[in-house]
């Protein structure tokens, strides 16, 4: 049980355009999700907490007209990488609060971005 | 402030050796703590968590940690490592009702 999965695994877009990324929880309803980016060897870094129905919660630095988050639904979020610059090229992670509460969070597989 | 520091960036052990990954943190009370894998190009999988109880806590794949206050710490152990180990290993603490905080790391390469 608690399995997330992400879509696509890779994807690889040409600068200006933009590209969603989808995370979604499969066996049980995530009110709250968060939205990791990673670079090569480094730790996670949060980008934003998402609770369904409301608007993310963007952490300090990251742009939230840039980086759209969409939780529309318990067990579906988003994230729009909008007019995509070759230094947003990162393995973006997202993760899902556990239903027994909030103190797990169980992660996707992540998607590796390459912007062109 | 609230802190985690994995002070090892790679530790390399030979097969069938013992592991000990450390993980600290600084925080005025204990936080949720948990041990999170990711292997190559991949997500993050749990290893294990302690919230209160027993500080020796047995997670998947043959992994342990203790937690001990005075030091506040929580290494990770293992008493024999795989080659399917290699990966790398996040301590990540949890304080108060803030985010998981992740530590930088320890990359772990196994030797025949």
């Amino acid at each position: 049980g608690a399995v997330v999965s992400q879509h696509p695994s890779w994807v690889i877009c040409k600068s200006g355009t933009s590209v969603k990324i989808e995370c979604r929880s499969l066996d049980f309803q995530a009110t709250t999700m968060f939205w990791y980016r990673q670079f090569p060897k480094q730790s996670l870094m949060l980008m934003a907490t998402s609770n369904e129905g409301s608007k993310a919660t963007y952490e300090q630095g990251v742009e939230k007209d840039k980086f759209l988050i969409n939780h529309a639904s318990l067990t579906l979020s988003t994230l729009t990488v909008t007019s995509a610059h070759p230094e947003d090229s990162s393995f973006y992670i997202c993760s899902a609060s556990s239903p027994s509460g909030f103190y797990e969070q169980y992660f996707g597989p992540g998607t590796r971005l390459t912007v062109t | 402030a609230q802190s985690v520091t994995q002070p090892d960036i790679h530790i390399t052990v030979s097969e069938g050796a013992s592991l000990e990954l450390r993980c600290n943190y600084s925080y005025g009370a204990t936080p949720y703590l948990f041990w999170y894998v990711q292997s190559p190009g991949q997500g993050l999988q749990l290893l294990l968590k302690y919230f209160s109880g027993d500080t020796l806590v047995q997670g998947i794949k043959g992994f342990e940690a203790e937690f001990k206050r005075s030091q506040s710490s929580f290494n990770l152990r293992k008493p024999s490592v795989h080659w399917s180990d290699a990966a790398e290993y996040f301590c990540a603490p949890r304080f108060g009702n803030e985010k998981l905080t992740f530590g930088t790391g320890t990359r772990l390469t196994i030797i025949p």
